[in-house]
């Protein structure tokens, strides 16, 4: 059973600062990877998907790396502002079976102006 | 192209009622998926419909729960008999083919 866990569960830093989200799942077995940023009593917004033979994406400021191997993606935020304050939830699909997404419980982001 | 559509946003139904989630995927995109939310949970899988067909309902509750994407029209969660543990946000999905999907803003459920 594929599991998805992310840290840290928040993370508070001052405006301007690089900093690295973590995720990681049990199961290589994967088809591709996608990262979501959602906002308070919003829905979700892709941000990056990364499929299982890509090593990263990147889009602006962020940066997705994934290693299959060992089970891991970060999602690298650069120069964080205000408006990056959210929630970021990574999520694995399996290369096999379901489409489904199994996703992660999200690592709670707050910048400080 | 206008995103997922989900609607209503919001839904307050009492206890024993039947509770009617619409949702209308991407233009041109086949796969729909819907999505719990519970109060301080992850979200999880429920169902994935293509036109017509359920292909995997392993994460529909067996009983007062299902799915719908008909030939024409918008994909239906169907919550029969609502009980004060279904409170939570429904997420629908849609996706082109097998890569990206994209979600709707949510339909937030409240069982009185």
């Amino acid at each position: 059973k594929q599991e998805v866990t992310q840290i840290p569960a928040a993370l508070s830093v001052p405006e301007g600062e690089n900093l690295v989200l973590n995720c990681s799942f049990t199961d290589s077995a994967i088809y591709n990877l996608q990262w979501f940023r959602q906002d308070p009593g919003k829905g979700l917004t892709s941000l990056l998907l990364i499929q299982s033979s890509q090593r990263e994406q990147t889009s602006g400021r962020l940066n997705a790396s994934l290693d299959k191997s060992s089970g891991r993606s970060t999602l690298y935020i650069a120069a964080s502002q205000p408006g990056d304050s959210a929630t970021y939830l990574c999520a694995v699909r399996r290369i096999q079976g379901a489409q489904k997404l199994v996703f992660g419980q999200g690592t709670r982001l707050t910048i400080n102006p | 192209n206008a995103g997922v559509m989900q609607n209503p946003r919001h839904l307050v139904r009492r206890r024993g009622q039947e509770a009617r989630l619409r949702c209308s995927p991407m233009k041109g995109h086949s796969h729909v998926y819907w999505y719990r939310q519970l109060p301080e949970e992850g979200l999880k899988f429920m169902v994935y419909l293509q036109k017509e067909n359920i292909i995997d309902e392993s994460g529909m509750p067996k009983e007062r729960f299902s799915a719908e994407f008909p030939k024409e029209g918008p994909s239906i969660l169907r919550i029969q008999q609502v009980v004060r543990g279904d409170s939570a946000a429904y997420f629908c999905a849609s996706s082109l083919d097998l890569n990206e999907q994209f979600f709707g803003p949510g339909t937030r459920l409240t069982v009185l």
